[in-house]
């Protein structure tokens, strides 16, 4: 399976500032996905990012609370844009195609002061 | 609305002590149920994928089974390293992979 990296591991970020998360994969991917895990609760898909098409957000997060480039097949960042405390969570980032399971990094660990 | 409960939220075993977690789901045309183990610190590594009611799949000292509404992790003289949270996912049939998850259970096995 793919190994996926994630960067930072871990931020701790000021109220109101922006943090840009990266993504690497060592293979091309054509679907790549960003989730949020908050304390206590499940993964939640926040966008679908395909190379060369606008991101998919899903209910409840917009693309300017959280931007997504696509560049390449290995490649995505995720924005996390004028943070409060409630965008305090775990960042993933995770591949997979359709039906197959899906591989995920180590996450991005962010809490806001 | 797609959904993913599971249950037991937590649960304490002693090494040897064989049990099973649930995962009950509704979704609008399943397209797969995985099973993943997270480890603290670390993202979801997966275990399983099940397509059809009655497919099973086994690794080690776990085995998952899947019927139309639920999903079970069995697991057999589990020992201390069996430790960490297991989260099953549902995939939906719309246009992407996206996957439901549940809120996984925290699973601690004593020595």
């Amino acid at each position: 399976s793919a190994v996926i990296s994630q960067k930072p591991s871990r931020d701790i970020c000021q109220r109101g500032t922006s943090l840009t998360i990266q993504c690497q994969v060592d293979s091309q991917v054509t679907m790549m996905f960003w989730y949020r895990q908050q304390p206590g609760q499940s993964l939640t898909l926040i966008a679908t990012a395909n190379q060369g098409s606008e991101a998919t957000y899903e209910s409840g997060f917009v693309i300017d609370k959280f931007p997504i480039s696509r560049p390449n097949l290995t490649f995505s960042t995720l924005t996390v844009s004028n943070m409060s405390p409630e965008d305090s969570s775990i960042y993933l980032c995770s591949v997979g195609g359709l039906g197959q399971p899906q591989h995920f990094g180590d996450g991005t660990r962010l809490s806001i002061l | 609305e797609d959904q993913v409960t599971q249950s037991p939220e937590a649960l304490r075993l002693q090494e040897g002590e064989s049990s099973s977690l649930n995962c009950s789901y509704t979704v609008s045309g399943l397209r797969g149920l995985f099973w993943y183990r997270q480890d603290p610190g670390k993202g979801p590594e997966f275990l399983f994928t099940l397509y059809s009611a009655g497919e099973e799949k086994e690794k080690e000292r776990l085995k998952a089974t899947l019927t139309k509404k639920e999903s079970f992790l069995h697991i057999t003289a589990p020992k201390p390293e069996d430790s960490a949270t297991y989260l099953c996912a549902v995939g939906n049939g719309g246009a992407t992979n996206k996957l439901i998850f549940g809120t996984g259970t925290l699973l601690a096995v004593q020595p």
